[in-house]
């Protein structure tokens, strides 16, 4: 299996501009995390999903940000509009079921906000 | 209150020492899991192990090691006769069955191998 795909690796740009995330699963895997990783919070959780439904969005820092499954197999984090703040290292996770199974991580994606 | 506390942010070792690494969590509830992740330099987290809150048997994986005790709650890590390649990022993480099972990380702890 290719595991966990993320993309882009690496995202730049400015403030104000609409960004967004994508991540592909691992196939059969039934739940999905989005997390963010700042030196100064540590890794957050964003939002988790279960077979395509929005679990838990408590982590989600404002409404700038959005979140979406449309498929087992893809899911989106975009943020709209972009500010410095949201400059950090996103990963996305997969497991079989749930938060209580070993979490598959994606490489991360790498976003800076000028 | 934070969940997961890893009070050692950074440790740094010369090879071939023993290290511990801390982790005391936090829950009310009494099915748990607890696990570690590994962060080396190239980014990517990579799982070491699950615990339930069932079972209290220590864990030995290679040089590696896990002591689980309930009663100071806390799921420490051992690396025994540490090599270079040891040096990432280590997470320890608590996933809560009354919490939906999502997964919180404790703020990790740096571990630096010196040759």
């Amino acid at each position: 299996d290719a595991g966990v795909i993320q993309s882009p690796r690496h995202e730049v740009t400015e403030m104000g501009q609409e960004v967004t995330l994508r991540c592909k699963p691992i196939s059969g895997h039934n739940s999905l995390f989005w997390y963010r990783q700042t030196m100064m919070r540590g890794l957050e959780l964003l939002i988790y999903f279960n077979n395509n439904v929005p679990i838990d969005d408590s982590g989600m820092p404002e409404d700038r940000f959005s979140a979406k499954m449309p498929n087992a197999s893809f899911s989106t984090l975009k943020i709209q509009p972009s500010e410095p703040r949201d400059s950090a290292v996103y990963f996305c996770a997969s497991s079989p079921e749930g938060g209580w199974e070993k979490l598959f991580f994606g490489s991360g994606t790498q976003l800076s906000v000028l | 209150a934070q969940k997961v506390t890893q009070a050692q942010t950074e440790i740094s070792v010369v090879e071939k020492e023993d290290v511990t690494l801390d982790c005391v969590y936090e829950t009310r509830d009494t099915t748990y899991y607890l696990f570690w992740y590994k962060q080396p330099p190239s980014g990517e987290l990579v799982f070491l192990i699950r615990r339930n809150s069932f079972d209290e048997q220590n864990e030995i994986s290679g040089r590696y090691s896990w002591n689980f005790q309930k009663s100071t709650s806390s799921f420490n890590f051992t690396i025994t006769a540490s090599q270079v390649v040891d040096s990432a990022v280590y997470f320890c993480a608590l996933s809560e069955n009354n919490a939906g099972n999502m997964l919180t990380f404790g703020g990790g702890t740096r571990l630096m191998v010196k040759p």
